[in-house]
């Protein structure tokens, strides 16, 4: 299996702020890398695939990189919607995994 | 644009099998080179994806669930199933359908998520 370590598991930030969430693959996954937001009680939503293009009608305060095995996922300027759980996943396999997820808190 | 609900029991006892539909509107499950998949997460916890069938009715399951799962589809409903037995209180999580573009498609990711269904496991 590819697993996906994520950090931090959680963080507390004000808007405004810039905040990064990264994640790093335990093997060559390409860009097979995909982020999601997901809000209490609601299905996880496409923020951003192939590591770095933006979904259609998704904020471009919303950024995706990769550097190897390593991908980030940076909030620009944190607004108030923004507050949420954020998971990465592969799909370089078809054991499709996902990151354990990072809570993004008001401070 | 399409839409996907899950539908089923909210309850099922431990060692009975736990069946779960989602009916797809907005995109036919038999064209288009999809992949629909089947994902759950348990509460308060991470995603863990269970398997997908594509529009030719391939399927695929994660290795940890294999001995206990089926995905299928009906095309004359446009809807695709879950069925995973002898089912014990660690299966009780929402459980989610999703819609994952053809395998070529540009990162491969999951578009598409139904509302989820809470399914817990108890006597």
């Amino acid at each position: 299996d590819i697993q996906m370590t994520q950090s931090p598991s959680s963080l507390s930030a004000s808007v405004g702020d810039r905040v990064t969430i990264t994640c790093r693959a335990s093997q060559s996954i390409s860009s097979y890398l995909s982020w999601y937001q997901q809000k209490p009680g609601k299905a996880p939503k496409l923020l951003i695939y192939a590591a770095s293009t933006l979904q259609s009608g998704v904020p471009s305060r919303f950024n995706g990189s990769e550097s190897g095995t390593d991908f980030t996922l940076t909030i620009s300027s944190l607004q108030p919607e923004d507050f949420a759980t954020y998971f990465c996943q592969q799909s370089y396999r078809i054991l499709w995994t996902f990151g354990q997820g990072t809570k993004v808190e008001i401070k | 644009q399409v839409q996907l609900q899950e539908s089923g029991p909210g309850l099922v006892k431990p060692s009975q099998s736990l069946s779960l539909t989602c009916s797809v509107s907005g995109g036919s499950i038999s064209s288009g080179g999809y992949y629909w998949s089947w994902i759950r997460q348990h509460p308060g916890k991470g995603l863990e994806w269970i398997g997908f069938i594509s529009d030719s009715g391939s399927a695929f399951y994660n290795p940890s669930l294999k001995s206990r799962v089926t995905i299928s589809g009906d095309t004359s409903k446009n809807l695709f199933s879950l069925k995973l037995n002898s089912v014990t209180a660690a299966d009780t999580a929402v459980y989610y359908c999703a819609r994952a573009p053809p395998q070529g498609s540009s990162g491969w990711p999951i578009e598409h998520w139904g509302q989820g269904t809470l399914v817990t496991v108890s006597s």
